[in-house]
């Protein structure tokens, strides 16, 4: 069965505070991807990152890095000094068995981020 | 930047009416799904479809119905809906193909069934 767990259900930080949103997962698929999405007050989700079983390779983007970690089934998610507009509900989330379908996915239960000025 | 419509983006109704949410997309998306997410904030998804007149049944089992039949087209309709309907409501489309590219998802629709 395939399980995603956020166990953080809430972080609060000051403003430029480096925070990390934890993502542990389980499958016994050998391809698969992963993903990091953002839901801001306004509801939608945004996009952030995808990333296939076979690259493990960590990514930067501006503050935004990714540790995935497939020894562990960890994709944690760094925010690097963050900021107030960085408040707002992150969702890890997994693809079914092969990949093929980037749709239908497996959440995690959201981490609610609280950046205060 | 995505072309995922949902509408309405609020709607309140009393238990027994009949709704229908709306989602379009107009990316030519084959993939659509209706996701729910409840008031813990866990989303589940409740149907999907692989293009024209194919739709089938997520993980979380809803009352729910859907239909799809124009590409860019999936609503989502309640018969009769109850106070356990209440929750969010999210459309999301992929794409077909090997680069296999990320979900992208509309507002939602926020129910509210009283």
């Amino acid at each position: 069965a395939q399980k995603v767990t956020q166990a953080q259900t809430e972080i609060s930080v000051v403003e430029k505070e480096d925070v990390t949103l934890d993502c542990v997962y389980e499958t016994r698929d050998t391809t698969y991807y992963l993903f990091w999405y953002k839901q801001p007050p306004s509801g939608e989700l945004v996009f952030l990152i995808r990333r296939n079983s076979f690259d493990e390779q960590n990514e930067i983007s501006g503050r935004y890095s990714w540790n995935f970690q497939k020894s562990t089934s960890s994709f944690n998610f760094t925010i690097t000094a963050s900021q107030v507009v960085d408040s707002a509900v992150y969702f890890c989330a997994l693809s079914p068995p092969g990949g093929s379908n980037t749709g239908k996915l497996i959440f995690g239960q959201g981490t609610t981020l609280q950046v205060k000025p | 930047e995505a072309d995922i419509y949902q509408t309405p983006r609020y709607l309140v109704i009393g238990t027994g009416k009949k709704i229908t949410l709306e989602c379009s997309q107009t990316m030519g998306h084959d993939k659509m799904y209706w996701y729910q997410q409840d008031p813990g904030m866990e989303l589940h998804l409740i149907h999907y479809s692989y293009g024209v007149n194919s739709t089938e049944k997520g993980d979380l089992s809803s009352e729910s119905t859907v239909s799809r039949i124009r590409t860019e087209h999936f609503p989502l309709t309640l018969e009769s809906a109850r106070p356990s309907h209440t929750s969010q409501y999210l459309c999301a489309s992929s794409e077909t193909g090997v680069l296999n590219t990320e979900a992208f998802f509309g507002q939602g629709t926020r129910l509210t069934v009283v």
